[in-house]
């Protein structure tokens, strides 16, 4: 059963700290997004990758957000310095994108991140 | 920019009474709309794909519709496990890969 994994599924920390997501997508997916989720702002898309290349990330604080691709099986979202309004659940999904295909994105599980 | 409006925010319903949700869209070219149910404590689990105006899929008790300006997801007879979270997003045929999602409707099904 394949699906999008995450790591750690729960992460408390103290502001200031860093804080390091970690998503294994689906195996074959091309395509890796990171949303975050807060009862105020719903949903939102932060960053995503294709082939491991970096498409898109305006949705990204850059100050203190970053957001990589070691290797197709690894993607890192990674917080430093962390700040309380950082609090949030963030998730990473994964797609197969092909030339005028349209894309369903699965998602995993989340990481949910309180930061004190 | 692209907007998407779900209504309504909560709906409570009786075991077995039908009825819709509502996701209403501005985009600049529609290249699709998905559908998605979330349970408290999870990620999104995807449901539908949308394409063009007219279309229509179904799964189990749920049937979703799509015209230019909205999309409808029809809850027929549901059951306590319908309960969730339903999400609406569109892409842009402009903006990559790009989902732009509502806010959700909060569907609580009573035994």
């Amino acid at each position: 059963d394949a699906r999008v994994t995450q790591t750690p599924r729960h992460k408390v920390t103290e502001m200031g700290q860093e804080v390091t997501m970690r998503c294994q997508p689906i195996l074959g997916h091309n395509t890796v997004f990171w949303y975050r989720q807060t009862m105020m702002q719903g949903l939102e898309l932060l960053a995503y990758f294709r082939n491991r290349a970096p498409l898109d990330d305006s949705g990204m604080p850059k100050d203190r957000f970053s957001a990589e691709m070691p290797d197709a099986t690894l993607a890192t979202l990674k917080i430093q310095p962390s700040e309380p309004r950082d609090s949030a659940v963030y998730f990473c999904a994964s797609g197969l994108v092909l030339p005028r295909s349209y894309n369903e994105q699965f998602f995993g599980p989340g990481t949910r991140l309180t930061v004190l | 920019e692209d907007q998407v409006t779900q209504s309504p925010e909560a709906l409570r319903l009786q075991e077995g009474e039908s009825s819709s949700l509502n996701c209403s869209y501005t985009v600049s070219g529609l290249r699709g709309l998905f559908w998605y149910r979330q349970d408290p404590g999870k990620g999104p689990e995807f449901l539908f794909t949308l394409y063009s105006a007219g279309e229509e899929k179904e799964k189990e008790r749920l049937k979703a519709t799509l015209t230019k300006k909205e999309s409808f997801l029809h809850i027929t007879a549901p059951k306590p496990e319908d309960s969730a979270t339903y999400l609406c997003a569109v892409q842009d045929a402009t903006s990559g890969s790009r989902l732009t999602f509502g806010e959700g409707t909060q569907l609580t099904v009573n035994p």
